[in-house]
């Protein structure tokens, strides 16, 4: 069955440098997603990818954040200056559709553990 | 603010017993409700996807939605001890793509 697909599943950093997270999404989708989950915590959204642009983004989303896909497959997650808040499970996503009445199931990857010291 | 709102638990049964887990939701036009099951230290995983009121049934698992009173639940039939993990209620509204996931309810299967 085709899965998503993420690295490095754990990545510790020094406190103010760059991270970068990378996924490969289920082939045939065309939506992206990134999630991140604070230890004990919920499932949050942080932005969502179509046709090459952001489609929806949260307020965690700021400045310190971008995303790419530089490529057909890939899709990553950039984290500049990291806080100590920053540490969590980062969890990539992708669904065949995401707008209109009824949504197609979002499948997750198996995450990246970010630790920031 | 869109809120997903579940009981954390934890929720305890014994092997073989029905597992209830309930979800109620504010944003009125949500329209797609999906319930995911989570693993310590794990992914979330899509266990069901329920869009219009009524059942809907996939061998032990059964998701119910009832949207005039914005509550969505998930029962489990003849619980196992490997069906111990946190279930996470997630809404999608109308008009988004994204996900509101709610803290998940730990559910625990005694042998």
């Amino acid at each position: 069955e085709p899965e998503v697909t993420q690295t490095p599943s754990h990545q510790v950093t020094q406190m103010g440098q760059e991270v970068i997270l990378r996924c490969v999404p289920i082939s045939n989708h065309l939506y992206f997603y990134w999630y991140r989950q604070i230890l004990g915590q919920k499932v949050e959204f942080l932005v969502s990818f179509y046709n090459n642009e952001i489609s929806e983004k949260s307020e965690i989303f700021d400045d310190q954040f971008s995303v790419e896909r530089p490529d057909g497959s890939n899709f990553t997650l950039k984290i500049r200056s990291t806080k100590l808040e920053d540490s969590a499970m980062y969890f990539c996503a992708s669904s065949e559709r995401g707008y209109g009445g009824v949504g197609q199931p979002q499948h997750f990857g198996d995450g990246t553990r970010l630790s920031i010291l | 603010q869109k809120e997903v709102e579940q009981n954390s638990g934890p929720l305890s049964v014994p092997e073989g017993a029905i597992a209830s887990l309930n979800c109620t939701y504010s944003d009125r036009v949500s329209q797609s409700f999906f319930w995911y099951r989570q693993y310590s230290g794990k992914s979330p995983e899509l266990i069901m996807s329920i869009y219009s009121n009524g059942d809907k049934e996939d061998g032990r698992f059964t998701a119910q939605l009832n949207k005039a009173s914005q509550y969505v639940s998930l029962l489990i039939r003849d619980s196992q001890p490997s069906d111990s993990a946190t279930y996470l209620c997630a809404v999608k509204g109308s008009g988004y793509s994204t996900l509101t996931f709610g803290k998940g309810t730990m559910l625990l299967v005694s042998p």
